[in-house]
């Protein structure tokens, strides 16, 4: 069973660069089968689509953070991560990692648990 | 971006009733691409349906989804006390994917 967990600084200062890295267990993260994606929820608002990776490199990111995000892959490490600049109070909110349910199926099967990231001074 | 609206925003029910959950798109949506979560506090969003009338994997028949090109819903035949918990529908089909708003569905 794939599993994944989130890890990184929970602070982070204002026009500072917010950096998640997302461990996978449980499977390999080398298969070109699946995407592997960052998905936000701020405090009592719903779920962000930040944008997804294959493990070749090919990425798409949500147009409306595109100019500040990027997500880049370590297959050695089994691991992703999210790199997300100048944040601003408005970034404040539980970032999960989520993997493809399915290669045939790009609906988010798989999640990690979330980590909060709190922008502020 | 496709917008999707979710109706009602909350649900006030009792067990052992049906939950009729609606989500509405602003531009079609292929039916293949939609999927349902549902999402309990402090915890992740887990995958209910995808592909609109799938269920995903250990999901009970209880659940199951409707719909195509813009109307889709969510039915819960007969709720039990696991299932008071927050649900969101999401289009994968059209770049960026996109997410509901969210209903609750609470005790009543």
């Amino acid at each position: 069973q794939v599993q994944l967990q989130e890890s990184g600084p929970g602070l982070v200062k204002p026009s500072q660069t917010l950096s998640l890295t997302c461990t996978v267990s449980g499977g390999s993260i080398s298969s070109d089968d699946f995407y592997w994606s960052w998905v936000r929820q701020p405090a009592g608002k719903g779920l962000e689509w930040i944008g997804r990776i294959l493990p070749s490199g090919r990425t798409n990111y949500n147009p409306s953070l595109e100019s500040r995000v990027t997500i880049s892959i370590d297959t050695s490490k089994n691991q992703f991560s999210l790199k997300l600049s100048s944040v601003t109070a408005a970034d404040t909110a539980v970032y999960y990692c989520a993997r493809d349910r399915a290669y045939f199926d790009t609906s988010l099967g798989y999640w990690g648990q979330g980590t909060l990231v709190t922008v502020s001074s | 971006d496709i917008v999707l609206t979710q109706s009602p925003g909350t649900l006030s029910l009792s067990p052992g009733e049906r939950a009729t959950l609606s989500c509405r798109a602003s531009q079609s949506v292929s039916s293949s691409f939609l999927a349902w979560y549902q999402q309990k506090p402090g915890q992740a969003p887990r995958l209910l349906m995808y592909g609109a009338y799938s269920r995903a994997t250990g999901i009970p028949d209880r659940f199951s989804g409707s719909g195509s090109g813009t109307d889709f819903t969510l039915t819960i035949s007969r709720l039990e006390a696991e299932d008071f918990a927050m649900y969101y529908c999401q289009q994968y089909g059209i770049s960026p994917w996109t997410f509901g708003q969210g209903t609750k569905v609470e005790i009543k």
